[in-house]
């Protein structure tokens, strides 16, 4: 099993609803992250938390939102979602000292139509 | 403001002979960088990483060059490897690399036979 798990791994929705993509870990990690990525863009910092109590935004938080609900879980909501919020996303890990290795999951893609 | 760039968007190399990848930063605060690879349908993997205090580093058929006066960092991969085909990625952080990571644009590697 994956260390950190995507879910859903595809979702195609439409204008205006409500999405949520949800990540879960076993490593341990206290620190998780949210990115997306675009084509030509590279990864884009949506939303990390260094601990459930700490939620932080990233480059590109608007649009977005997040819940640390537990150590191990970090999920993501798209309120209403926009067209230009079709991307790949990206949840990763990282140990709160030491070299800073981000560990990913597999991603999720989303289609808003 | 891309902090991290990755000027070349693909690169093609003949299997066997020696990629090199490039990377640029503009923010002199950072300390820490890594480089990691991504297959499609998969979340990019660690590749290897340097310390600011360093100035090569060396992990089997991957070297990771860094000059600070420069802000240029660059990843050489030899021999390269049918395998190797890949987007690498090219990240950069502050606080020896406890911090949250901030991501070039991506180099896609294609490795003829």
């Amino acid at each position: 099993d994956a260390d950190v798990t995507q879910t859903p791994r595809n979702r195609i929705t439409k204008t205006g609803k409500r999405i949520m993509l949800e990540c879960s870990q076993t490593k341990g990690h206290d620190r998780m992250y949210w990115y997306r990525q675009d084509p030509g863009l590279g990864l884009q910092l949506i939303y990390y938390s260094f601990d459930v109590k700490d939620i932080n935004k990233g480059e590109i938080s608007d649009g977005y939102s997040v819940s640390r609900q537990a150590q191990a879980k970090f999920s993501l909501s798209l309120e209403s979602a926009i067209p230009n919020q079709t991307a790949l996303y990206f949840c990763a890990t990282q140990s709160g000292g030491g070299t800073g290795e981000l560990f990913f999951g597999e991603g999720s893609r989303l289609t808003v139509l | 403001d891309q902090q991290v760039k990755q000027n070349s968007p693909s690169l093609s190399v003949q299997e066997g002979r020696i990629s090199i990848l490039n990377c640029d930063y503009t923010n002199s605060m950072f300390d820490y960088f890594l480089w990691y690879k991504k297959y499609p349908a998969e979340g990019p993997t660690f590749l290897i990483s340097i310390s600011s205090i360093k100035d090569k580093n060396e992990d089997g058929r991957f070297t990771v060059f860094l000059n600070k006066s420069a802000k240029h960092l660059s990843l050489h991969i030899v021999p390269s490897q049918p395998g190797d085909s890949a987007v690498y990625f090219c990240a950069a952080s502050r606080k020896g690399g406890a911090q949250k990571l901030v991501f070039g644009q991506g180099t896609r590697l294609t490795i003829n036979p």
